[in-house]
């Protein structure tokens, strides 16, 4: 069964560095996610994209935060200057195409750790 | 205000004990209905979904979950549980209007005894 993959499985970084988390979808998918879990909290939206740009986002996602898909097969998440509290588990999510009644598929997350 | 509420935060049962999980949530719009399933250090995978039609839906694992509009609920159940069925259990509710961005309850833990 197709997969969503993430990639690093766990990122340790300094704070006030920028980081990457990188995501590959289902090849089929046409819109994307990222969520975000802080140890302990309940999972919270950050972003959805579609057709090349967000389509929605929370008011987490703040000027720090910026989606991309480089090509067509990467959906990337950048943390322009790390924090303390950005320390969290990044969940990226895809899902099929048009209005079709289809779930978001999840990958195994990239745990984000600021020192 | 959009919200999903898990009232248990842990749940203990025995090896074979049949199981219900709660969520309740408050949503706008007509909601889409989710049950994810996360395991220590992994991600999380869907057990079941509602969107339309049949209010009893049959997920993966002999799991199923009951949507009642009029009390506002999308309760988890299974009739037997098993040790590997140990893990945190996340109802969560999504809407097209909202490009299907999903709000999430605080999950509920499930804990087995053997």
């Amino acid at each position: 069964e197709p997969e969503v993959t993430q990639t690093p499985s766990h990122q340790v970084t300094q704070m006030g560095q920028e980081v990457i988390l990188r995501c590959v979808p289902i090849s089929n998918h046409l819109y994307f996610y990222w969520y975000r879990q802080i140890l302990g909290q309940k999972v919270e939206f950050l972003v959805s994209f579609y057709n090349n740009e967000i389509s929605e986002k929370s008011e987490i996602f703040d000027d720090q935060f910026s989606v991309e898909r480089p090509d067509g097969s990467n959906f990337t998440l950048k943390i322009r200057s790390t924090k303390l509290e950005d320390s969290a588990m990044y969940f990226c999510a895809s899902r099929g195409d048009g209005d079709s009644n289809q779930p978001q598929h999840f990958g195994d997350g990239t745990r984000l750790s600021i020192l | 205000a959009q919200s999903v509420t898990q009232p248990d935060i842990h749940i203990t049962v025995s090896e074979g004990a049949s199981l219900e999980l709660r969520c309740n949530y408050s949503y706008g719009a007509t909601p889409y209905l989710f049950w994810y399933v996360q395991s220590p250090g992994q991600g999380l995978q869907l057990l079941l979904k509602y969107f339309s039609g049949d209010t009893l839906v049959q997920g993966i694992k002999g799991f199923e979950a009951e949507f009642k509009r009029s009390q506002s609920s999308f309760n988890l159940r299974k009739p037997s549980v098993h040790w590997s069925d140990a893990a945190e259990y996340f109802c969560a509710v999504g809407a097209r209007q909202s490009n299907y961005q999903l709000i999430w309850g605080a999950g509920t833990k499930l804990i087995i005894k053997p």
